[in-house]
């Protein structure tokens, strides 16, 4: 069956620093990857969308990779501020990209 | 904002009652989708509809049904609910954008609670 995994349930960085999460998938074929962020009492947040076909998409100080051979995408946050601890998450979706397959996130805390 | 509101917000029942929650959006969306949010196993989706009267099942649909008679609502049914039904439910559009792309927009989320 299709699994997404986020390996860090929880990850601690320094303000400043520049934070990497990291979602790993088997059993799956996405043609688009997304991640999202999510506050606390709140509905997940859309950031950034991927296909297949790229390698890396950038959005101000987030950058996104995907590498469909190592079945991994990777999501960064340069210069981290506090305002970035939440919970982010990534989704796959196949070539129709209507319906979403979510991992289970990984809570970012910036210290500062 | 997608102009997204679930109701109700907050709610407790008791095992056996029958529960609705109802999701509405403003702008027209073909695509509507319903999830619960649990610790331990994130999002996962329980009915999706992609048009009025059109839906079907996602990966925890086994006792929930949904309904959608007009585009702009879209209903979820726990028929007799049950304490693992507690949960935190949102209801999602999917948006298109100028990239020819879509993602999903959520509403702020609706916390059931079975006793």
């Amino acid at each position: 069956s299709q699994k997404i995994e986020q390996n860090s349930e929880a990850l601690n960085i320094q303000e400043g620093k520049t934070a990497t999460l990291t979602c790993n998938y088997t059993n799956y074929s996405p043609a688009y990857l997304q991640w999202y962020r999510q506050d606390p009492g709140r509905g997940p947040v859309f950031l950034l969308l991927i296909r297949e076909n790229e390698k890396e998409k950038r959005k101000e100080r987030l950058k996104v990779t995907f590498d469909t051979t190592l079945k991994q995408s990777l999501f960064h946050i340069t210069a981290s501020q506090p305002a970035d601890s939440a919970t982010y998450l990534c989704a796959l979706s196949g070539g129709s990209n209507y319906k979403l397959t979510f991992g289970k996130g990984t809570l970012l805390t910036v210290n500062p | 904002d997608a102009g997204i509101t679930q109701s109700p917000r907050h709610k407790v029942t008791e095992t056996g009652t029958p529960v609705t929650l109802r999701c509405h959006q403003t702008e027209n969306h073909r695509y509507m989708y319903w999830y619960r949010q649990d610790p331990g196993h994130g999002l996962r989706l329980i009915h999706y509809s992609y048009g009025v009267k059109d839906t079907d099942k996602g990966e925890v649909s086994d006792g929930y049904s949904v309904s959608r008679s007009k585009t702009e609502d879209f209903l979820l049914t726990l028929e007799s609910a049950t304490s693992s039904q507690t949960s935190v439910y949102f209801c999602a559009i999917r948006r298109g954008r100028d990239t020819g792309e879509y993602e999903q927009y959520f509403g702020p989320g609706t916390r059931l609670t079975v006793t």
